[in-house]
């Protein structure tokens, strides 16, 4: 069984407007990530947070972690239709296994 | 650089059969993996390993063998497909998991599909 959820499992949104995606998790951990995967490709490595870290930015993606209630935020600003992906989150619990959440299917419309 | 390389693309056996993805990576990361991905199922790790001649199981090892005789190469081995190995099958590796560095490169994956 995962060890990691997601919500929402889907997600609509217009151009423009900003997408929140949520991840929670069972485990202590040492680091939790987000992937983003288009339709029939491979995974792509989006941003990392340490578990001593709060919050992180890359361009126009921000990231929390909040290990006292086990969850952690994606959120996406200023969307565009190029966003339109499968993000998922993933992290390192015991041993050197990384496990993945459910996803989040987004679509953003033009 | 190629990155990870996944070979066949796709890929059709009956129950039954037996085969081996090919993963390789060119990068030259002590960690590769095999998850697989089902619909509404995320992504489940079935093996993994953290250097030549180390392998271990992960969430879902059952019916696959994987061995890992160099750095560069991680084939997965069907033994005797069924049904519920359909699935699409992807490898990924990293410098090393465990640190905060520990991002996974993916390949394009392998559709397989057992009937």
């Amino acid at each position: 069984s995962q060890q990691g959820e997601e919500d929402p499992q889907a997600l609509s949104i217009q151009e423009g407007e900003n997408a929140t995606m949520n991840c929670s998790y069972k485990t202590s951990i040492n680091n939790l990530q987000w992937y983003r995967q288009n339709s029939g490709r491979g995974l792509v490595h989006l941003i990392l947070i340490r578990s001593n870290e709060r919050e992180k930015h890359s361009g126009r993606l921000r990231v929390t972690l909040d290990t006292s209630k086990k969850s952690s935020s994606l959120l996406i600003t200023a969307s565009r239709a190029a966003d339109t992906a499968s993000y998922f989150c993933a992290f390192v619990n015991a041993g050197n296994m990384l496990t993945f959440g459910g996803g989040t299917r987004l679509m953003v419309k033009p | 650089n190629a990155g990870v390389t996944q070979t066949p693309k796709f890929q059709v056996l009956k129950t039954g059969q037996s085969m081996t993805l090919q993963c390789a990576q060119d990068m030259n990361h002590e960690y590769m993996s095999w998850y697989r991905q089902d619909p509404g199922m995320g992504l489940r790790l079935i093996h993994y390993s953290v250097g030549a001649g180390i392998t271990d199981q992960g969430e879902v090892p059952n019916g696959y063998n994987v061995s890992r005789s160099t750095t560069e190469d991680f084939p997965l081995r069907l033994l005797s497909a069924a049904p519920s190995q359909t699935s699409v099958y992807f490898c990924a590796s990293s410098l090393l998991i465990s640190t905060n560095t520990g991002e996974l490169f993916f390949g394009e994956g392998s559709r397989l599909t057992v009937l």
